[in-house]
């Protein structure tokens, strides 16, 4: 089956500092993978579409300079978040969906749990 | 905007019974419904989707247009199906919008 995988799972850094996030797709190619954001006991948000070779597509809310996305493959997407802050601890995960594909199934990674102290 | 909802965040069954989780949605145009499931200490696996109108691990979901619903079920529950369970939409190759998730916990 499709697999994708994530890059750190897990992840404690400083208030002030970068951390990006990768995340692949192994056995297949995704022109478009999605980021979204958990809390503890909450729901996952969207955060932003990546398309590959194009902009991503932020929602409503999300500060696109503070979670720079780069989807510069068919098989890798990453997250950066700059100047990282404590409200910015979370779990992040990505999922992509098959290249050529016309349907909301989406395949997920195990998700990034990001600490900022 | 496209909006799904889960009314219950935590349900409780004894195993052998009847078990639905609840769903319902709003949106205008012709979605695509999904559950999706996060069992204990795994990622996020999809269960199951309306148009493929199949039973996976035994749940069925029927999708309700004029009560905007996608309810699951399943007959009786197993002790393996404690999990958390997500109804998502999505239109079209778009992005997926996911409820609020609903926690079920079989009992023994």
């Amino acid at each position: 089956g499709a697999v994708v995988s994530q890059h750190p799972s897990w992840v404690i850094c400083k208030s002030g500092t970068s951390v990006k996030i990768e995340c692949r797709s192994l056995d297949f190619q995704a022109t478009t993978m999605f980021w979204y954001r958990q809390f503890p006991k909450q729901s996952l948000m969207l955060m932003a579409t990546s398309n590959e070779g194009s902009k991503a597509t932020y929602e409503q809310g999300v500060e696109k300079d503070k979670f720079l996305i780069n989807h510069a493959s068919l098989t890798l997407s990453t997250l950066t978040v700059t100047s990282a802050h404590p409200e910015d601890s979370s779990f992040y995960i990505c999922s992509a969906r098959l290249a050529g594909a016309f349907t909301g199934e989406l395949f997920f990674g195990e998700g990034s749990r990001l600490t900022v102290l | 905007a496209q909006r799904v909802t889960q009314p219950e965040k935590l349900l409780s069954v004894f195993k052998g019974a009847p078990v639905e989780l609840k769903c319902n949605y709003s949106y205008s145009g012709s979605p695509e419904l999904f559950w999706y499931v996060q069992y204990s200490r795994q990622r996020l696996q999809l269960l199951l989707r309306h148009i493929s109108r199949e039973s996976i691990k035994g749940f069925t979901a029927d999708l309700n247009k004029g009560e905007t619903s996608f309810h699951l079920k399943k007959p009786f529950a197993q002790e393996e199906d404690s999990a958390m369970y997500y109804c998502a939409l999505t239109e079209g190759a778009q992005k997926l919008v996911f409820g609020q998730g609903t926690r079920l916990t079989i009992n023994p």
